[in-house]
């Protein structure tokens, strides 16, 4: 089952805060965000584990509630440089590891001077 | 580290054609996922590749094959191409150090693949 990303697309003003939603349907063991740029590779950003463990990105930060198996990503102080599609991904844990990620639709984030 | 290398970046086929893609991991990592990127459908997983066998497998036809050598390099062969295989292909490696630990998944460039 696709996790379900909200909003589809967000336009900021350099400088203003932005906060990317992902939830599931499914017992979320792990989600791993990713930020993709028009004609690139999506470059990883953050993981965050049941349990508590966040690892990643130092300008951005993320939640994780497992109860109600959403995880936000939360971008502050935006930079032009934020600006790209931003894809959660979690872990099919009936796969082992992290062979097998299924990613939500993600999110088109602009952000304008 | 060099990163994920993929070749060709560009490819052209036509229809009723088959394909092969080329993945090279960063030096290190054993596992190797392939994943089609369309505006419509997203980023969707393929298959997984760890120690030559296939370890997961996406909902695609069986014309999307793929392979993994000794060295971790995979490749990933469609045959009987459809217009509908247009498409970014991306791979991704992971260390997968066999601890049980989720890692990440480091991304190629991708190949991206026109079918006329």
């Amino acid at each position: 089952q696709q996790p379900v990303q909200s909003p589809q697309a967000v336009i900021l003003r350099e400088g203003e805060d932005a906060v990317i939603n992902c939830s599931s349907s499914k017992a979320l063991y792990s989600v791993h965000w990713y930020r993709q740029k028009h004609g690139e590779a999506p470059v990883f950003l953050m993981i965050l584990l049941k349990g508590g463990e966040q690892k990643g990105h130092e300008k951005i930060s993320a939640s994780f509630n497992e109860k109600k198996q959403q995880s936000s990503l939360y971008l502050t102080a935006s930079q032009l440089s934020y600006s790209g599609t931003y894809f959660c991904g979690t872990l099919d844990h009936g796969s082992g590891n992290t062979g097998k990620l299924i990613f939500g639709q993600g999110t088109t984030l602009q952000v304008k001077p | 580290k060099a990163g994920v290398t993929q070749t060709p970046r560009y490819l052209i086929k036509t229809r009723g054609q088959q394909v092969t893609l080329s993945c090279s991991p960063i030096s290190g990592h054993r596992s190797v996922s392939w994943y089609q990127q369309t505006p419509g459908q997203g980023l969707q997983f393929l298959f997984e590749y760890f120690s030559e066998t296939q370890r997961n497998k996406g909902n695609f036809p069986g014309r999307f094959s793929g392979r993994q050598f000794s060295n971790s390099r995979s490749e990933m062969n469609v045959s009987t191409l459809e217009l509908g295989d247009s498409a970014l292909y991306l791979c991704a490696s992971s260390p997968d150090r066999g601890l049980s630990r989720i890692e990440t998944q480091y991304f190629g460039p991708g190949t991206r693949l026109l079918v006329l």
